[in-house]
């Protein structure tokens, strides 16, 4: 099964307007990590934003915020006003726990989003 | 330089030749990884080094081999690959700690083809 589902392959959005990425996620842990990454066509991943397990308020970075519902183990990204440059590749991942004590970064299939001038 | 470079950002190699990747952090971190990118996949972790020793292995095949030799600097020794091998190999670092989100730094990534 997979651990961090993310059901938009694609996305559309009008310069300025907002627009929210789906992420949900599976895991057995109490304690993990969420985490959003942009992936410019240019190949390098770029950290936006990290929510933990145990924050009780909404990360916010500048114009991306993560909704973290934890019931529904989801970690929704929003951009805010969004800008050309904001056209990427996003991806959902999850930091938990490995048997080995390390940490284990796991994936989604990632969001490409387009951003209309 | 600044950040998670490596070198070379492009590679061809044939199915018989011996080709290395590099990896380096300049963040001050204590773990680096190996990811594999293939089109219309999920990011695949190969390898985890922490503190300079593997902990991770994730079954990849012995065609690959990694070396930290230390906490700066990642290899990833490359040895009669497939061409299913082809894909983006991305480096990253991240701090391990008790505290904190332990974000990963990423690399541009190496673009290799096999032919």
């Amino acid at each position: 099964a997979q651990k961090i589902t993310q059901t938009q392959p694609g996305m559309f959005v009008q310069e300025k307007e907002a627009v929210t990425l789906d992420c949900t996620y599976d895991t057995s842990d109490q304690s993990y990590g969420l985490f959003w990454y942009k992936q410019p066509s240019s190949g390098e991943m770029i950290f936006l934003i990290y929510q933990g397990s145990y924050d009780e308020q909404n990360a916010t970075e500048g114009r991306y915020s993560l909704n973290f519902q934890k019931a529904r183990k989801s970690a929704n990204l929003v951009i805010s006003a969004s800008q050309l440059g904001d056209s990427a590749m996003y991806f959902c991942a999850m930091r938990e726990v490995s048997r080995s004590g390390t940490y284990k970064y796991i994936f989604g299939t990632g969001t490409r989003l387009k951003v209309l001038a | 330089e600044t950040g998670v470079t490596q070198t070379p950002r492009h590679l061809v190699m044939g199915m018989t030749n011996k080709k290395s990747l590099k990896c380096e952090q300049h963040l001050g971190h204590n773990a680096m990884y190996w990811y594999k990118q293939s089109a219309k996949k999920p990011l695949e972790l190969m390898f985890v080094y922490s503190l300079e020793e593997r902990v991770e292995n994730n079954s990849v095949p012995s065609r690959f081999s990694p070396e930290c030799p230390n906490s700066s600097h990642l290899f990833l020794h490359l040895h009669t690959l497939q061409p299913e091998d082809s894909a983006l190999y991305l480096c990253a670092s991240s701090q391990v700690g008790r505290t904190g989100a332990h974000e990963q730094y990423f690399g541009p990534g190496t673009r290799l083809t096999v032919t």
